[in-house]
């Protein structure tokens, strides 16, 4: 399998432009979870899915940024507009939950986003 | 609410001796715990994880880890470190029962090993 595989892997742009960053999973897996990393904050979760349903986005910074999970096998996070604030390394994962929860997060290359 | 700690920004060791990244945990009843490793410009690739049974895991790459429930820890170990561990460590912890499948990821260890 090819592994999570998120588009574009560099991204700079300047404050105010919207920003897309795309997500494809692992085939087969039915969770999909955004994060954010940054020097300051570490690793966050943003928002999560489970079967293309959004189950908890209360990581997601405000109301500049959505994300959805149009089908199984892809993902989008916008940010409308974006501030030199939002600059971090963007990280998709997936798993495939069964409900025990002890499920392995599988994490893509992630995109680094620089807002100018 | 779940939390971890990563006491040590950095562990320095020196190559082919043993090392210990340390992480300890809070969450209500029983823990699911993992840890991931992050090289320079890549994403976290998972090395091992406790779910239940035998307390000591063995994982990637050489490493293992001991769950300490009365500790509340979960230390990575590895018996003989190489140059090429050198990299970012990260601990995660979800809760048994509850808390949906969201993890919660410690702060992060940076491990440098050395000539």
């Amino acid at each position: 399998d090819a592994g999570v595989i998120q588009s574009p892997r560099h991204e700079v742009t300047e404050m105010g432009q919207e920003v897309t960053l795309r997500c494809k999973p692992i085939s087969g897996h039915n969770s999909l979870f955004w994060y954010r990393q940054t020097m300051m904050r570490g690793l966050e979760l943003l928002i999560y899915f489970n079967n293309n349903v959004p189950i908890d986005d209360s990581g997601m910074p405000e109301d500049r940024f959505s994300a959805k999970m149009p089908n199984a096998s892809f993902s989008t996070l916008k940010i409308q507009p974006s501030e030199p604030r939002d600059s971090a390394v963007y990280f998709c994962a997936s798993s495939f939950a069964t409900g025990g929860f002890g499920e392995t997060q599988y994490f893509g290359p992630g995109t680094r986003l620089l807002v100018l | 609410a779940q939390s971890v700690a990563q006491p040590e920004d950095q562990v320095n060791v020196a190559e082919g001796n043993p090392l210990t990244v340390k992480c300890t945990y809070s969450v209500s009843g029983n823990p699911y715990l993992f840890w991931y490793v992050q090289y320079p410009n890549r994403g976290l690739q998972f090395l091992l994880k406790y779910i239940t049974g035998d307390n000591l895991v063995k994982g990637s790459y050489g490493f293992e880890a001991e769950f300490n429930k009365s500790q509340t820890s979960f230390h990575l170990k590895k018996p003989s470190a190489l140059v090429s561990d050198s990299a970012l460590y990260f601990c995660a912890v979800r809760p048994l029962t509850g808390g949906g499948n969201k993890l919660t990821f410690g702060t992060g260890t940076q491990l440098k090993v050395e000539l």
